[in-house]
């Protein structure tokens, strides 16, 4: 599975939209980007995830760059509630594939009043 | 519908005890997966299984042993527990299709 890179930490205001670089430029064709959060010592919370285009759910939504060597999680209107460590991996989720899952450690969104 | 289940909790163990933390998930998940976390760090690869009766290393291994003699249960065991080995364990448990990781709550275990 191809490395990420993210910034450490990263600041937002409340309402406003939080947007999440990570940098994946040694990943493969068949690879997908994944988006997961950890909140305070929880475990790891799936978000959403994508191959080339652009997705959308009811949490955020995930821009991937044409090239696909980086992509952007967007928290629309960020709230308190969504102050989390944000992890960003890339994976092939083919089928019989030992998948060794790794996890960096993200980036610190810290949202404020 | 459970999810992935984690236990214990919590446990307190001396230098040299043995312990069994059990991961029981009802999703029908193909993979299995246990990390540890240590505080401000990411999560790290102990262990990993695809299918039942088997298992693999992953890049922090030593000091720990894993079974999955049952599809929905991915056992890890201390034999032999080091303060080294204090963190937060998260249990995963993915599918072979989706992708996507649904992770337990996690275990909480101090080796004094």
């Amino acid at each position: 599975d191809a490395k990420t890179t993210q910034p450490t930490s990263m600041d937002c205001a409340e309402g406003r939209a939080a947007n999440l670089p990570c940098n994946h430029s040694t990943i493969s064709g068949n690879e997908y980007v994944y988006w997961y959060r950890q909140i305070h010592s929880q475990g790891p919370q799936y978000i959403i995830h994508g191959l080339k285009n652009n997705e959308t759910n009811e949490m955020a939504s995930l821009i991937i760059t044409e090239d696909r060597k980086s992509s952007t999680l967007i928290l629309p209107h960020a709230t308190l509630r969504d102050t989390a460590v944000y992890y960003c991996i890339v994976r092939s989720p083919t089928i019989g594939t030992a998948s060794k899952l790794t996890f960096g450690t993200g980036t610190r969104l810290q949202v404020t009043l | 519908n459970a999810g992935v289940t984690q236990t214990p909790k919590f446990r307190v163990l001396k230098t040299g005890q043995s312990m069994t933390l059990l991961c029981a998930q009802d999703m029908n998940h193909e993979y299995m997966y246990w990390y540890r976390q240590d505080p401000g760090m990411g999560l790290r690869l102990i262990h990993y299984s695809v299918g039942e009766g088997t298992t693999a290393k992953g890049e922090v291994p030593d000091g720990y042993n894993v079974s999955r003699l049952k599809k929905q249960n991915f056992l890890l065991g201390l034999e032999s527990a080091a303060p080294s080995q204090t963190s937060v364990y998260f249990c995963a448990g993915c599918g072979r299709v989706s992708g996507e990781l649904f992770f337990g709550e996690g275990s909480r275990l101090t080796v004094l």
